[in-house]
């Protein structure tokens, strides 16, 4: 059973415009989400993240919003640019938990087109 | 080097053989994980270290699969007797140990079983 989920596998989106990235979860004990980009033959790189006491958290173009009783957040890329093309994994974690392991969505491609 | 590194970054091995991949990850770190990513896929948790033990196996998909830490440095996965199905890209990332829940990842070992 999928903890976190990223339905979308991939999206696309025209340079200039926002790109708007999903991500659900099922565990209420998660209480730390992350967003990472991963380019093809790279590694992941962490892009942005928020603490459950935060409903929003922003840096520069990039802006994710936590919906804890939706268990939902999503990752705002405004404007977006060709170079955001990658794959995004959405990643939550059980800090004040036994776990200690991220947990991944299955990732969505994104494209953006010039 | 200051990122996680990972040895070997490409291998192809014949199927019914064994391998081991290994990963350096930033100094100081104290908590290790591997993933691996098949093609398509997600991240797919594999284990967790902290220090020298691993509290969460839970993501090893088999008993070929072993990994162990040293010295709470380096580790090495290792994957007894390959199966094809073994094919992906196989991740590790490290964690400091109380500033911030971001893990940063290496580029990762491409294992190709034939």
């Amino acid at each position: 059973d999928q903890q976190v989920k990223q339905n979308s596998p991939s999206l696309s989106v025209q340079e200039g415009r926002i790109s708007i990235l999903n991500c659900d979860y099922t565990n209420s004990m998660f209480d730390y989400f992350l967003w990472y980009k991963k380019y093809p033959a790279e590694g992941p790189t962490f892009l942005i993240s928020i603490s459950s006491i935060k409903d929003k958290n922003e840096d520069g173009r990039f802006t994710v919003f936590l919906n804890k009783s939706a268990k939902h957040l999503s990752l705002h890329i405004v404007p977006s640019q060709p170079g955001d093309s990658a794959v995004y994994f959405c990643a939550a974690l059980n800090y004040g938990g036994s776990q200690g392991n991220l947990i991944f969505g299955k990732g969505t491609k994104l494209s953006v087109k010039p | 080097g200051a990122g996680v590194s990972q040895s070997p970054s490409n291998k192809v091995t014949e199927k019914g053989k064994d391998v081991e991949l290994r990963c350096d990850p930033i100094s100081g770190h104290t908590a290790l994980y591997w993933y691996r990513q098949s093609l398509g896929q997600g991240l797919e948790f594999l284990i967790y270290f902290q220090g020298n033990s691993a509290p969460d196996k839970s993501g090893l998909p088999s008993d070929r699969f072993s990994a162990e830490r040293t010295g709470g440095s380096v580790s090495t996965l290792t994957i007894q007797r390959t199966q094809q199905e073994d094919s992906a890209v196989y991740l590790c990332a490290s964690r400091p140990a109380r500033s911030g829940n971001t893990i940063y990842f290496g580029e990762g070992s491409w294992l190709t079983v034939v």
